[in-house]
């Protein structure tokens, strides 16, 4: 069974870039045709879809981030990531990853982060 | 202001149906399918329905979608004290500022 796990820095300065990576457990990452995306959630507020990567690589992002978003996969790793520049108060979220194909999608836990001199 | 519309809460009794609602356009709704999430106090959003109306192996069938027009909407009969918690429609955004959306969540409460 596909399990996916955030990780990465929970406190993060103001202006830097955040950077945080997925790990996919019990399956290949470059196996199958997925998006592999990210969402984030402020506290006590709604979803917003940040961006995805397909399996062969193209990408989306949210248009409102764009600018500042990076995501990609590392196969050796089994692993895809986030990373998010010029980062401000108003990006401090829970940030899931999450696996999706035709037949549904399978998030990861979440992990906090907070910017924050 | 989420692209998607959504009630702010719900409730019914144990054992009652209730349903909720996400209004959208053309752009998203209109022309792309609608999924619907659980997210249960402290946990990570759960996929209920995809693809309109159909559900992910595990998901009971007490729990439905459908879809008409520029709106969907999400049924849950037979409710149970468990499923108290907040649900999220999402859909693919077809306009210039192509991406996921989501509604701004509706808090179901089982009273």
């Amino acid at each position: 069974q596909v399990q996916l796990q955030e990780s990465g820095p929970g406190l993060v300065k103001p202006s830097q870039t955040l950077s945080l990576t997925c790990t996919v457990s019990g399956g290949s990452i470059s196996s199958g045709s997925y998006y592999w995306s990210w969402i984030r959630q402020p506290a006590g507020k709604g979803l917003e879809w940040i961006g995805r990567i397909y399996t062969s690589g193209s990408t989306n992002y949210n248009p409102s981030l764009k600018s500042r978003v990076t995501i990609s996969v590392d196969t050796s790793k089994n692993q895809f990531s986030l990373k998010l520049s010029s980062v401000t108060a108003a990006d401090t979220a829970v940030y899931y990853c999450a696996r999706e194909d035709t037949l549904g999608e399978i998030w990861g836990q979440g992990t906090l982060v907070t910017v924050s001199s | 202001q989420s692209v998607l519309t959504q009630p702010p809460s719900v409730s019914a009794a144990p054992g009652q149906k209730v349903t909720i609602s996400c209004s959208g356009s053309s752009s998203n709704i209109g022309n792309n399918y609608v999924s619907w999430y659980q997210q249960l106090p402290g946990t990570a959003p759960k996929l209920l329905i995809y693809e309109n109306n159909k559900r992910p192996s595990g998901i009971p069938d007490r729990f439905s979608g459908s879809k008409s027009g520029t709106s969907a909407t999400l049924g849950i009969t037979g409710l149970q004290t468990g499923d108290e918690a907040d649900y999220y429609c999402g859909t693919w955004d077809s306009s210039l500022s192509a991406g996921k959306v989501f509604g701004g969540g509706t808090k179901l409460t089982v009273l």
